[in-house]
């Protein structure tokens, strides 16, 4: 079993439309991270959150930490075909920096 | 263009055999990560090294093994392959050790095992 779950597995949409992904554990995390990784490339990384009930905001998408610091959610707004990917969050429990990722939602944005 | 360079990029071995993959992390970073992903169980956390030691493991088979060396350069082995072990590799680096901390990763390698 994974330590991070992510939901939905495969999403796909119109180009337009808003979306939220969620990275979920039973876990509580001193960091989380989201990354989007595109085909034959590596991840890169989106956003960290380390506060519980964080928000933070990158153009169109919006981060949130959950309260508990177990849970993220990732809301795109208005969405277009560049947003096309896989979005995966990470997390940390210790002090190291050994991220565990979740398996991913993977995007698609149809113009 | 992350800074990690990984080779090689692509690489068919047959069962039983055994490869090496090497990285090399963007210049200054002293953390090595290796990353396991495939299809069905995403990507999996192998093994960590800090300036030349080794500082987290994660699900890494005893088949498997790893080292940093002086020049910070890591390499993965991987030893008496099977089928299951066809999967994309990536090594990643970072700053430090602690978190949070941005892990840049390469392109990886793609291991196909037949």
């Amino acid at each position: 079993t994974q330590l991070l779950e992510q939901s939905p597995q495969f999403l796909s949409i119109q180009e337009g439309e808003n979306l939220t992904v969620y990275c979920n554990s039973s876990s509580v995390f001193s960091s989380l991270q989201w990354y989007r990784q595109e085909p034959g490339e590596g991840p890169v990384l989106l956003v960290t959150v380390v506060t519980g009930g964080e928000v933070k905001k990158l153009k169109r998408l919006t981060f949130q930490f959950g309260d508990a610091r177990k849970d993220s959610s990732l809301h795109i707004t208005a969405a277009q075909p560049g947003d096309t990917g896989l979005y995966l969050c990470a997390g940390a429990r210790g002090n190291n920096n050994d991220m565990r990722f979740g398996a991913g939602t993977r995007l698609t944005v149809k113009p | 263009d992350s800074g990690v360079t990984q080779t090689p990029k692509h690489l068919i071995t047959a069962t039983g055999q055994r490869v090496t993959l090497r990285c090399s992390p963007r210049s200054g970073d002293l953390s090595v990560y290796w990353y396991q992903q495939s299809l069905d169980q995403g990507l999996q956390f192998l093994i960590q090294y800090y300036n030349g030691e080794e500082r987290a493991k994660g699900n890494i088979l005893e088949r498997f093994s790893a080292q940093q060396f002086p020049d910070l350069h890591s390499e993965l082995n991987l030893s008496s392959l099977e089928l299951g072990d066809s999967a994309l590799y990536f090594c990643a680096s970072s700053v430090g050790s602690t978190n949070p901390g941005e892990l840049f990763f390469g392109e990886g390698s793609r291991l196909t095992v037949l």
